[in-house]
């Protein structure tokens, strides 16, 4: 079992719509969660960090963690074109410094 | 500019031959790593520095060395590479711990 998993999609979504994006994670004391946003030939870059249960919102995004179900979410909001991309969920597994990611979800908002 | 630095972008070498990609921060960041990226497999960690002079293996460590003799610099180490190491090789660092990492550019690595 990969530690951690996300819907390999893609997903195409229409202009202003929901995206919604999903990630479980194998090791139940993990304690940091992670998205970041990965554009074709670029670098990652952080868009959401989420560390306790609930919900997490921050412009247009929304992570939310239920550490029960060992799953973490992403919710874009009004999608934008510009949002296409390849989002990875990251997580910090229980009483180390490694930081696992997922292999992602490529996102494409259509207009 | 606050930045992470890789040196090269792009390497095509022979297998065997031994190469040393660089990493350099200017953010005065505690915790530095190299991950290695690869289709479906996503970003892997290979080593990982909580400060100068401690290093600790990611978990894909076997055919890298690394060091951390200055606080901005970790430079990732091939001593024999092998096509399997062909990958896109990214460093980050954070402040402190695994926190918010900024990433380097990338380099891109062809071992034939």
């Amino acid at each position: 079992q990969k530690e951690v998993e996300q819907n390999s999609g893609p997903l195409s979504v229409p202009e202003g719509a929901i995206a919604s994006l999903n990630c479980t994670y194998s090791d139940r004391g993990s304690q940091s969660f992670f998205w970041y946003r990965q554009y074709s030939g670029k670098s990652p870059e952080l868009i959401m960090f989420i560390y306790s249960n609930g919900d997490k919102e921050d412009g247009r995004f929304t992570a939310q963690l239920n550490k029960a179900s060992q799953y973490v979410s992403l919710l874009i909001r009004d999608s934008q074109p510009s949002d296409s991309a390849t989002y990875l969920c990251a997580v910090r597994r229980s009483n180390d410094y490694k930081l696992s990611f997922g292999a992602g979800t490529t996102v494409t908002v259509r207009a | 500019e606050a930045q992470v630095t890789q040196n090269p972008r792009y390497l095509i070498t022979v297998t065997g031959k031994k190469l040393t990609v660089t990493c350099s921060q200017n953010m005065n960041h505690e915790y530095m790593s190299w991950y290695r990226q690869d289709p479906g497999l996503g970003l892997r960690q290979i080593y990982y520095s909580m400060n100068v002079e401690v290093t600790d293996k990611g978990d894909v460590p076997e055919g890298y060395k690394v060091s951390r003799k200055e606080k901005r610099n970790f430079p990732l180490i091939l001593e024999s590479p092998s096509p399997n190491q062909t990958s896109l090789y990214f460093c980050a660092s954070s402040f402190r711990g695994i926190d918010e990492q900024y990433f380097g550019p990338g380099t891109r690595l062809t071992v034939t």
